[in-house]
C-alpha cells in the first residue's frame, strides 16, 4: 500500500515562528502536493512538484514555501507564522503525470494552531 | 483551468435511505474524476475514480458514481447508506494538477 505520512498530526505554533511541516512517501511518486482545508473552502492548493528540486506555485502560495531535495519528501514551510494560516494542511503524491494521473495519495494531515 | 462544483454543501439522509451528492466540473479537455472521503480528522480516502471505459464506477461499500460526459456531471450515490457512511465527500478532476470541490458534509440519521 502507498504510505503518505505526515510528520506531525497536530501543531501548536506562535506568531512569527517558522514552521515546518514534513511529508514522506514511500511509493516513488514523481508527483506531491500540499493542501490546506478549511471550512467551507475545500481543498486549496499550496505548491506541488513534478521532480526533485522543482517546485511551481498553486493557487494560494504566499506565506509558503516548499523544498524537495529527495524524491520522497516534501517540505511545507511557513516562514513567519500568522494567525490566519490555522488550517489543515494536507500534503498528497501521485505517479508521474506522462504516464496519466491516477488518483492522489493522502497523508492524514496536519492540524496547525498558529497563536 | 478546470473547476468543480459540489452543488449541496450538507445532505442529512436517514439510514437506510438512498442519497446522491452532485458533482459537476468544468472543463475542455478529458480529465479523470474522482471521489473521495474524509472521515473526522483524518486525510481523504479514494472511494472510486474513472479514468476510462464504462462511465458507471463503483466502489467496494456499495457507493457507484456515472460519468456523464454531455452534462459534465460525476454524481455520486448509494442505496442504502449506514451509519458509517457519515463523512466529507469530496469530488476531484485532474489533469495535469487535482482540482478539488469544497465538499459534502454527508450526515446519516438513526
Amino acid at each position: 500500500d502507498v504510505k503518505v505520512t505526515q510528520s506531525s498530526r497536530y501543531l501548536v505554533k506562535r506568531t512569527g515562528e517558522k514552521v515546518f511541516l514534513e511529508c514522506v512517501q514511500d511509493m516513488d511518486h514523481e508527483n506531491m502536493f500540499w493542501y490546506r482545508q478549511d471550512p467551507g473552502l475545500g481543498l486549496r492548493l499550496i505548491y506541488f512538484s513534478y521532480d526533485v528540486k522543482m517546485k511551481e506555485k498553486g493557487d494560494i502560495p504566499e506565506g509558503y514555501s516548499v523544498s524537495r531535495e529527495k524524491k520522497e519528501r516534501f517540505s511545507l514551510i511557513l516562514e513567519s507564522a500568522s494567525t490566519n494560516q490555522t488550517s489543515m494542511y494536507l500534503c498528497a503524491s501521485s505517479l508521474d503525470r506522462d504516464r496519466g494521473h491516477t488518483e492522489a495519495f493522502f497523508g492524514q494531515g496536519t492540524r496547525l494552531t498558529v497563536v | 483551468a478546470q473547476s468543480v462544483t459540489q452543488l449541496d454543501s450538507q445532505v442529512p439522509v436517514f439510514e437506510e435511505a438512498p442519497v446522491e451528492l452532485r458533482c459537476n466540473y468544468s472543463s475542455s479537455v478529458s480529465v479523470y474524476l474522482f471521489w473521495y472521503v474524509q472521515y473526522p480528522n483524518q486525510g481523504l480516502q479514494l472511494l472510486l475514480k474513472y479514468l476510462s471505459g464504462s462511465t458507471l464506477v463503483e466502489s467496494i461499500n456499495g457507493f457507484e458514481a456515472e460519468f456523464n460526459k454531455s452534462q459534465t456531471s460525476f454524481h455520486l450515490r448509494k442505496p442504502s447508506v449506514h451509519i458509517s457512511d457519515t463523512a466529507e465527500y469530496f469530488c476531484a478532476v485532474s489533469r495535469n494538477q487535482f482540482y478539488f470541490g469544497t465538499g459534502t458534509s454527508l450526515t446519516v440519521i438513526p
